[in-house]
């Protein structure tokens, strides 16, 4: 199956800083690409989707300005948590596929 | 937008055990995946089944999609099986977005 990566898997961080996630296609390309969240004990929300080349289409209540989604080529879309507070520290899973989607390994953010 | 379903929430099986998972949904699907979360978070692809009958080794599943339900089978239960199970499906012909189903945290005790 195809292989999707993501960077870093764990990072802790001050509240009011920025991290930047990369996600990235590693065997096809992806001209689009979607970000989840998962809070502990809970199931996947997606947060938006990201179009190579365009703007991402973010879903219902989620902040596009907090979480800024950069989709520059096509195997790799960038997560930036802007400002980050501690409500914020969550597991942030990417995807991409055409038919089937396929997960990267996920990030664990904490905030302090 | 379309509501997904699994049943049952938590399950805990002797090693050796089979067991039956369910999801169902609120309205016509064109894609259902299923997939296993592992203890480090990591979804792992177990099938693409948006009609029909797959099998995978202990795995199966099947779909059907006219009565909106998909069952996967899990059969002679591993400890390495244990973790949490999703089902996810896209409501609309061409939109690939996925929406998960509320999951099946499932236990296999040596």
């Amino acid at each position: 199956g195809a292989v999707v990566s993501q960077h870093p898997s764990r990072v802790i961080c001050k509240s009011g800083t920025s991290v930047k996630i990369e996600c990235r296609s590693l065997d096809f390309q992806a001209t689009t690409m979607f970000w989840y969240r998962q809070f502990p004990k809970q199931s996947l929300m997606l947060m938006a989707t990201s179009n190579e080349g365009s703007k991402a289409t973010y879903e219902q209540g989620v902040e596009k300005d907090k979480f800024l989604i950069n989709h520059a080529s096509l195997t790799l879309s960038t997560l930036t948590v802007t400002s980050a507070h501690p409500e914020d520290s969550s597991f942030y899973i990417c995807s991409a596929g055409q038919v089937t989607q396929y997960f990267g390994p996920g990030t664990r953010l904490t905030v302090l | 937008g379309i509501q997904v379903e699994q049943s049952p929430p938590d399950l805990i099986l002797q090693e050796g055990a089979n067991s039956t998972l369910r999801c169902n949904f609120s309205d016509s699907v064109n894609n259902l995946q299923w997939f296993h979360q592992n203890p480090w978070g990591q979804l792992i692809n177990l099938f693409y089944i948006p009609s029909g009958t797959k099998q995978n080794g202990r795995l199966s599943a099947t779909t059907v999609a006219t009565e909106r339900y998909s069952l996967l089978y899990i059969s002679s239960s591993q400890t390495t099986d244990s973790g949490v199970y999703f089902c996810a499906v896209t409501a609309n012909f061409g939109n690939e977005k996925l929406t998960f189903g509320t999951g099946t945290r499932l236990t296999i005790i040596p």
